[in-house]
């Protein structure tokens, strides 16, 4: 069975930093693309980008183009997603989520809620 | 960019009745590999999305068969034959045609 385990949730100030994690078990973790999705409070679902961690190409959103980057480390079997120039509007909760096939996510991590707060 | 639309935004039902979901897309899904990528997800109170349906009307395993997707070119529908308590969330769908992109939601609740 395959689980996407994300990292615990962060406050960050504006202007800083975050690094969410998510860890793949239970397939083969170079085989598929990987996700990231995020939704705000009381919001919908806003795709931010994918990177394919065999090959390590990534395709970003172009709302998030030049503050997004995304990574893997295949050793350890973890897709990163770094968002940078925080505002309060990027106050959301931050999913990894698995295309197993067919444009479209099979498996979702946990979530990570993602503060950013003077 | 790929805009999807549903309605309605929010659909009361009652427990036992049938409920539909209607997702409109900007441009047609069809994809130049003759597939049409459009899913469907369920998100329950407190709980990461969940897919229903994938390629229009493909149930995913463990799904219950009273969720039902159907639908082309830019038209799509997810029907629910017979509400259960269970199925109070939110329902996105989403296409992975031309990159991708979700609807608003539709939350459905119990009258």
């Amino acid at each position: 069975q395959v689980q996407l385990v994300q990292s615990g949730a962060e406050v960050k100030k504006p202007g800083a930093s975050v690094k969410v994690s998510c860890k793949a078990s239970g397939d083969t973790f170079t085989g598929h693309y990987m996700h990231w999705v995020r939704q705000a409070p009381g919001q919908g679902l806003e795709w931010m980008g994918r990177i394919h961690p065999n090959i390590g190409d990534t395709n970003y959103g172009q709302k998030f183009q030049g503050r997004v980057t995304m990574t893997r480390d295949t050793s350890i079997s973890t897709s990163y997603m770094e968002l940078s120039s925080l505002r309060s509007d990027d106050t959301a909760v931050y999913y990894c989520a698995r295309d197993g096939g067919y444009e479209s996510y099979d498996y979702w991590g946990q979530g990570t809620l993602v503060t950013v707060s003077s | 960019d790929v805009v999807m639309t549903q309605s309605p935004l929010s659909l009361p039902v009652t427990l036992g009745q049938p409920a539909s979901i209607s997702c409109r897309s900007s441009q047609s899904l069809v994809h130049s590999d003759g597939n049409t990528y459009l899913s469907w997800f369920q998100q329950r109170p407190g709980q990461s999305p969940r897919r229903l349906i994938y390629k229009v009307s493909n149930r995913d395993s463990g799904v219950p068969d009273r969720f039902s997707g159907s639908g082309s070119g830019t038209d799509f529908t997810l029907k629910i034959s017979r509400v259960e308590a269970e199925d109070v969330g939110v329902y996105y769908c989403m296409q992975g045609t031309h990159g991708w992109t979700f609807g608003q939601g539709t939350k459905v609740e119990i009258k």
